[in-house]
């Protein structure tokens, strides 16, 4: 399978723990982007990598929130301290780095916190 | 700032059925780029169609076809004779050509399809 994978598809949290999410983005794609989706609702924008450059941040992502994609490779996304305000869908998705072309989904990890 | 609309959140169709979903769109940008993804149950979502804000050709792909109006800011969206597997939430995305961010995507917040046999 050489599409997006994102680890765990399921996640159950207490609140206050710390969760970390994987995604292993399509190889030859240098920009990765991270998504949050709540139910009902379209996807929205937290964070976009560019290689191992994170080269910008929403506002919804708060200081709990952190995002690494070291080597330009996988990119892992922290929450620290979970509130129940963080159960969600986090999707994961990557594109070529030239051009505007379309962006791949992977099948997302779904939090909740409890 | 960019937004997008879908003032559908729901439709019902029976098979065979055309079904057109309405997309409005909010951009500075004179360059700009607009997406249709399908998310079925699965969760992930699947690329549909791409459409350059320069390019208003019309087009028809199988049994997708997009009307593209500038002038109204509308992109909408059609699946021509519905099957079961259409069933699945629709969303319509756009990407500005000035941001920062690569291809960053703002989503409209989706329109669920059910397709009756």
């Amino acid at each position: 399978d050489t599409g997006v994978s994102q680890d765990p598809r399921h996640k159950i949290t207490k609140r206050g723990q710390n969760v970390t999410f994987r995604c292993d983005p399509i190889s030859e794609h240098n920009r990765l982007y991270w998504y949050r989706q709540t139910l009902g609702q379209g996807p929205e924008f937290l964070t976009y990598f560019q290689n191992e450059a994170q080269l910008e941040k929403s506002r919804l992502l708060s200081d709990r929130f952190s995002a690494e994609r070291p080597k330009g490779s996988f990119s892992t996304l922290e929450i620290q301290r979970t509130e129940q305000g963080d159960s969600a869908m986090y999707l994961c998705a990557s594109s070529p780095g030239t051009g505007r072309s379309e962006a791949f989904f992977g099948q997302g990890t779904r939090l909740t916190v409890v | 700032a960019q937004k997008v609309t879908q003032a559908q959140t729901e439709i019902s169709v029976v098979e065979k059925e055309d079904v057109t979903l309405d997309c409005v769109y909010e951009t500075r940008d004179t360059t700009y780029y607009l997406f249709w993804y399908k998310q079925p149950p699965s969760g992930e979502l699947v690329f549909l169609i791409r459409r350059n804000s320069f390019d208003e050709q019309n087009e028809i792909s199988g049994r997708y076809s997009w009307n593209f109006q500038k002038s109204t800011s509308s992109f909408n969206f059609t699946i021509t004779a519905s099957q079961v597997v259409d069933s699945a939430v629709y969303f319509c995305a756009l990407s500005e050509a000035s941001g920062a961010a690569g291809n960053k995507l703002t989503f409209g917040g989706g329109t669920r399809v059910l397709v009756k046999p």
